[in-house]
């Protein structure tokens, strides 16, 4: 069965600096790959997805993301940490030959300071 | 219409209320999922429905009851729930193409109170 780990559970960035959330996965063939939010009270924000091709992916709200199979991990990055970022991140793995079922890791909350 | 919408969007209800969530998709989708989000946790498949047809349960308690009434619509009724059951509801729905990996569309959730 697939799995999905995020390290860290919390992490607390600056106004402006770089932001990186690491991901790793557990799964024997290529996943699909997924980065979401979730801001206070909110529902769950796709910013981006990997399912095959350029292992360097764009998102929205300035995000990118890269797969690294070597790795079998897919971290998130963005250079410029906005106080809006402050939220929680999932890392989520969708295996097809399980249904389409998606896999969350454990999330990672972000704080931002001033 | 690429959109899931789901109400109501906060539900408030007693321990022998009655209630149902709704959700609604009009992409085609023949795919849809009901997801229980706790607080600070990630978000744990309850149902899936396959063209209309309950194809997954997650050894949820009677007291959800899914329907799909039509390809569009999912319900979860709630009956003689307890407290540890208030959490945000997530719906989500997808196509099902054997050929593509199926990505699901989430809606915005309905946040649930049981006093």
């Amino acid at each position: 069965a697939q799995s999905v780990t995020q390290p860290d559970i919390h992490i607390t960035v600056s106004e402006g600096a770089s932001l990186e959330l690491r991901c790793n996965y557990s799964y024997g063939a290529t996943p699909y790959l997924f980065w979401y939010v979730q801001s206070p009270g909110q529902g769950l924000q796709l910013l981006l997805k990997y399912f095959s091709g350029d292992t360097l992916v764009q998102g929205i709200k300035g995000f990118e993301a890269e797969f690294k199979r070597s790795q079998s991990s897919f971290n998130l990055r963005k250079p410029s940490v906005h106080w809006s970022d402050a939220a929680e991140y999932f890392c989520a793995v969708g295996v097809k030959a399980a249904g389409n079922k998606l896999t969350f890791g454990g999330g990672t909350r972000v704080l931002v300071k001033p | 219409d690429t959109e899931v919408t789901q109400t109501p969007k906060h539900l408030v209800m007693g321990m022998t209320n009655k209630k149902s969530l709704k959700c609604e998709q009009h992409m085609g989708h023949r795919a849809m999922y009901w997801y229980k989000q706790k607080a600070k946790k990630p978000p744990e498949l309850m149902f899936v429905y396959s063209y209309e047809k309950l194809s997954i349960n997650e050894s949820v308690p009677s007291r959800f009851s899914p329907e799909c009434p039509n390809s569009s619509l999912l319900n979860l009724h709630l009956h003689a729930l307890q407290p540890e059951d208030s959490a945000l509801y997530l719906c989500a729905s997808s196509p099902l193409s054997k050929a593509i990996y199926n990505e699901q569309f989430f809606g915005p959730g309905t946040r649930l109170t049981v006093l």
